[in-house]
């Protein structure tokens, strides 16, 4: 059990609706990291908080968004959802600069 | 900007067999290297990690990574395969400037009995 914990575990909506997913990180870790896992584009770095604000930006299409609130869970919004999006959506927590990140199991979202 | 190629995405061995999985990268930076192994619908778990100091990481399971600056690599091996073993494997970079994770296309590791 790596302590991140995310929700919903599966997620199956249609085309052009919007989802949420929820993410608690570690007791203590101040960063989550959202990355995006699909067969054609692999491990992918979306989006990074630390302490509530936004830190880092990747492969984040502007239909998607996140925040993190003040107790330190993450949520990542994802809107108008197309069929490419259907993918396993992982968060992952980390301590510190120089610390690992650990990893959630993942939401796995599938659009119909 | 950084990169991560693992070569070979499908890799067999026999139980009891070395295992050897390859991993190059490319930064031009100091980068902090990991790799971490992910069974079937499950999350990823770190495996090991190197970000200063000795070049030879030793990590859970047995697997261990040596960290060649001048060959960019950071091959992960363990001597003795298990059964349990079989999984997905990802490399993955970051640096000081760019803490989020740049993964490799992960390897898949089959172990035959």
């Amino acid at each position: 059990d790596s302590g991140v914990t995310q929700t919903p575990k599966h997620l199956i909506t249609a085309t052009g609706q919007r989802v949420t997913l929820r993410c608690s990180p570690r007791s203590g870790d101040l960063s989550v990291y959202w990355y995006q896992q699909s067969l054609d584009q692999g491990l992918q770095f979306l989006i990074q908080y630390y302490n509530g604000e936004e830190r880092a930006k990747g492969n984040i299409l502007e239909r998607f968004s996140a925040q993190q609130f003040p107790d330190l869970h993450s949520e990542l919004n994802l809107s108008s959802l197309e069929l490419g999006d259907s993918a396993l959506y992982f968060c992952a927590s980390s301590a510190g600069s120089n610390q690992p990140q650990h990893f959630g199991d993942g939401t796995r979202l599938s659009i119909l | 900007a950084q990169s991560v190629t693992q070569l070979g995405s499908h890799v067999s061995v026999s139980e009891g067999a070395l295992v050897l999985l390859r991993c190059n990268y490319s930064s031009s930076v100091p980068p902090y290297l990991f790799w971490y192994v992910q069974y079937p619908n499950q999350g990823l778990q770190l495996l090991l990690k190197y970000t200063t100091g000795a070049t030879l990481v030793k990590g859970i399971n047995g697997f261990e990574a040596e960290f060649k600056k001048s060959e960019t690599s950071f091959h992960l091996t363990k001597p003795s395969a298990h059964m349990s073993d079989a999984a997905e494997y990802f490399c993955a970079v970051s640096h000081t400037g760019r803490r989020a994770l740049t993964f490799g296309s992960g390897t898949r590791l089959q172990v035959q009995p």
